[in-house]
């Protein structure tokens, strides 16, 4: 079975901190993605990654950034965190040419 | 880009009834629409998928139905049981293209024992 875990399952941070959220996938997928899910606006790709050191933006990029130095780990930063983004973050993986994500668990960020 | 649309919100059915759910997309070019379950406490989980050369697909309890000419697709889940209360997400994408996919904004359906 895929497995794609994230580093935490609950994160509480401050305004202003830089935040680090991991995903790590077990299957060799070369594909890597993050979302935030906001009740009533369902999933909203925020980057991806096609290969290691290979990213793009996805819909709502902005206050994010990402890296991805082994194929296996792809990481979402939050430079300095705000309330808004207060969300579930979800990572998922894929192999390339394929269609079928296989999402991690989330990790729930509240920002005070 | 991709728009897709869901309905409803919230869903509640009595066990053993039917449960359909209806998404619309705007790209004529997708050709690719699964859905997604998501249980509380986990990550979306696929539960079956359609491709725009067909137009319904069956596996077990759940079947999904497309129109390519109208723009929409529908989850239909027979026969409800209490464990298929989640969060229902549909999605669409180019297969070939950038693989990614664009979400409905989810249904939450309830299960009445």
């Amino acid at each position: 079975d895929v497995k794609v875990t994230q580093s935490s399952r609950y994160l509480v941070k401050r305004t202003g901190e830089k935040v680090f959220l991991e995903c790590v996938q077990d299957m060799d997928h070369e594909n890597m993605f993050w979302y935030r899910q906001d009740p009533g606006l369902g999933l909203r790709l925020i980057y991806f990654s096609y290969d290691v050191k290979m990213k793009e933006k996805g819909d709502i990029p902005e206050g994010y950034s990402v890296s991805r130095e082994k194929k296996e780990r792809f990481s979402l930063i939050l430079e300095s965190a705000s309330t808004n983004q207060t969300s579930m973050y979800l990572c998922a993986s894929s192999l390339p040419g394929a269609d079928t994500q296989y999402f991690g668990p989330g990790t729930r960020l509240t920002v005070l | 880009g991709e728009n897709v649309e869901q309905h409803p919100s919230t869903l509640s059915v009595q066990e053993g009834d039917s449960a359909v759910i209806k998404c619309t997309y705007s790209d004529s070019a997708s050709n690719y629409f699964p859905w997604y379950k998501q249980e509380l406490g986990k990550g979306p989980q696929l539960i079956i998928d359609i491709r725009s050369n067909v137009g319904e697909k069956k596996d077990q309890r759940i079947a999904v139905t497309l129109n390519k000419t109208a723009k929409h697709f529908s989850l239909h889940i027979t026969e409800t049981q209490p464990e298929d209360s989640a969060v229902y997400f549909c999605a669409a994408s180019n297969w070939g293209g950038a693989n990614n996919l664009f979400f409905g904004t989810g249904t939450r359906l309830t299960v009445i024992p």
